[in-house]
């Protein structure tokens, strides 16, 4: 079965930080990835997502994402935070061919002027 | 983009009775999801609605205790019947964008359970 794995479950950061949220996932065949933020009181968001081609794609608010097939891994990266990127951030894959999402168990980050 | 409201957005509910949540989509789409975030853990999908057929639920999750309507392609409800303290939870509509490139999701609806 698909699974995700997050690594960090709280991240604490100063202003100007950079940032790495791992994300890991068990699927050996084509995968979508994608990165969801939820900030405080709003709804999920898609924040970046990867489908094919170029493994380094770029989101909203500065954030990318690596994708390494061979490692399993989509790690998410912003080189300077803001107080205003606190929020949960969620990874999530999706199966080719299927549709539904599997989440990982998020990573709360709080960022700290 | 879709729209999505929800409600209610919270409820607080007895041990033995049900909850019936609604969802409704600005637009009309093929498939809508329902997700279980409970207390400090992830997503997970609890069936997938399709308009004029059976929900499909995952493993975990049963038809009577998470029935599912979906009446048109705007609109579904999820019912979580018989609560327990453990259905304690926040309960997430989304819907594909169309593209199968992202979901877009409700404000969800808190539900604790006494």
């Amino acid at each position: 079965a698909q699974s995700v794995s997050q690594h960090n479950h709280h991240v604490i950061l100063s202003e100007a930080a950079s940032l790495e949220l791992g994300c890991n996932y068990s699927y050996g065949g084509t995968v979508n990835l994608f990165w969801y933020v939820q900030y405080p009181g709003q709804h999920l968001q898609l924040l970046l997502k990867y489908f094919s081609g170029d493994p380094l794609v770029k989101g909203i608010k500065g954030f990318e994402a690596e994708f390494i097939k061979s490692k399993f891994s989509f790690n998410l990266r912003k080189p300077s935070v803001q107080w205003s990127d606190t929020a949960e951030y969620f990874c999530a894959v999706r199966a080719g061919g299927y549709n539904k999402l599997i989440f990982g168990a998020g990573t709360r980050l709080a960022v700290h002027p | 983009s879709a729209v999505i409201s929800q409600k209610p957005s919270r409820d607080i509910c007895q041990r033995g009775t049900s909850l019936t949540i609604q969802c409704q989509v600005d637009s009309q789409v093929t498939m809508m999801f329902w997700y279980r975030q409970q207390p400090g853990q992830s997503l997970t999908l609890i069936a997938t609605a399709n308009q004029g057929s059976e929900a499909t639920y995952e493993s975990g999750f049963v038809i009577d205790k998470f029935p599912i309507s979906r009446p048109n392609l705007t609109f579904s409800t999820l019912t979580v019947s018989n609560l327990s303290p453990e259905d304690s939870s926040i309960y997430l509509c989304s819907v594909d964008g169309g593209s199968r490139e992202k979901l877009f999701f409700g404000s969800g609806t808190q539900l604790s359970v006494l």
